[in-house]
């Protein structure tokens, strides 16, 4: 069964410091992994998608690396700021247009 | 802004009733999915619609049923409904053959089934 698992479930640092989240998934034949920001009662925000054939992603402060061997992919945030407070979920992809199979997210809060 | 597009933001129902559920996917996109969101919970995979056609499931009862216009905009229709279906539904569109299939997604529609 295709799983995916986020820990852990909430994180609070102070403002300033580097983060990393962590997402595992059960089958490592991913096509995919996207990295979403959720604000409470909104949609969800894409914030970087990784390619099986990669290794890695960066956005701005943002460095998502996806390792399909050990099953993890790892969301990095370089000096974290208040407004970084969100859920964020990871969700992985097994066939080009097909489902995203989401984890339960993380809740990080940047305390100022 | 993504362009993907819900309506309504939120509504309220009884058991037994039934909803529908709007998505304008965003311009040149060809897929809708739906997925629905139980509070602290990570999305679920209910269906998705390429051109019109339903193309792939989750575990989601018969009652969960939806449709794809020539647009490329879609409709979630939930019969009988239970108090469990209460959650945030959300809609993604994707562009499938295109030079990547990021999914966008909508705000969501909050349903509370009282």
């Amino acid at each position: 069964k295709q799983e995916v698992t986020q820990i852990p479930a909430a994180l609070s640092v102070p403002e300033g410091e580097n983060l990393v989240l962590n997402c595992s998934f059960t089958d490592s034949a991913i096509y995919n992994l996207q990295w979403f920001r959720q604000d409470p009662g909104k949609g969800l925000t894409s914030l970087l998608l990784i390619q099986s054939s990669q290794r890695e992603q960066t956005s701005g402060r943002l460095n998502a690396s996806l390792d399909k061997s050990s099953g993890r992919s790892t969301l990095y945030i370089a000096a974290s700021q208040p407004g970084d407070s969100a859920t964020y979920l990871c969700a992985g992809i097994y066939n080009q247009g097909g489902k995203l199979i989401f984890g339960q997210g993380t809740e990080l809060s940047v305390k100022p | 802004e993504t362009g993907v597009t819900q309506s309504p933001t939120h509504l309220i129902k009884t058991r037994g009733q039934q909803v529908t559920l709007r998505c304008s996917s965003q311009s040149g996109h060809n897929t809708v999915s739906w997925y629905q969101q139980a509070l602290g919970q990570g999305p679920q995979f209910i269906f998705q619609y390429y051109r019109e056609e339903e193309n792939g499931r989750g575990n989601f009862p018969p009652r969960f049923s939806g449709l794809q216009f020539p647009n490329y905009s879609s409709e979630l229709n939930v019969n009988a409904l239970e108090l469990d279906d209460s959650a945030l539904y959300l809609c993604a569109s994707s562009l499938v053959g295109g030079a990547t299939d990021t999914q966008y997604f909508g705000p969501g529609t909050r349903l509370t089934v009282l």
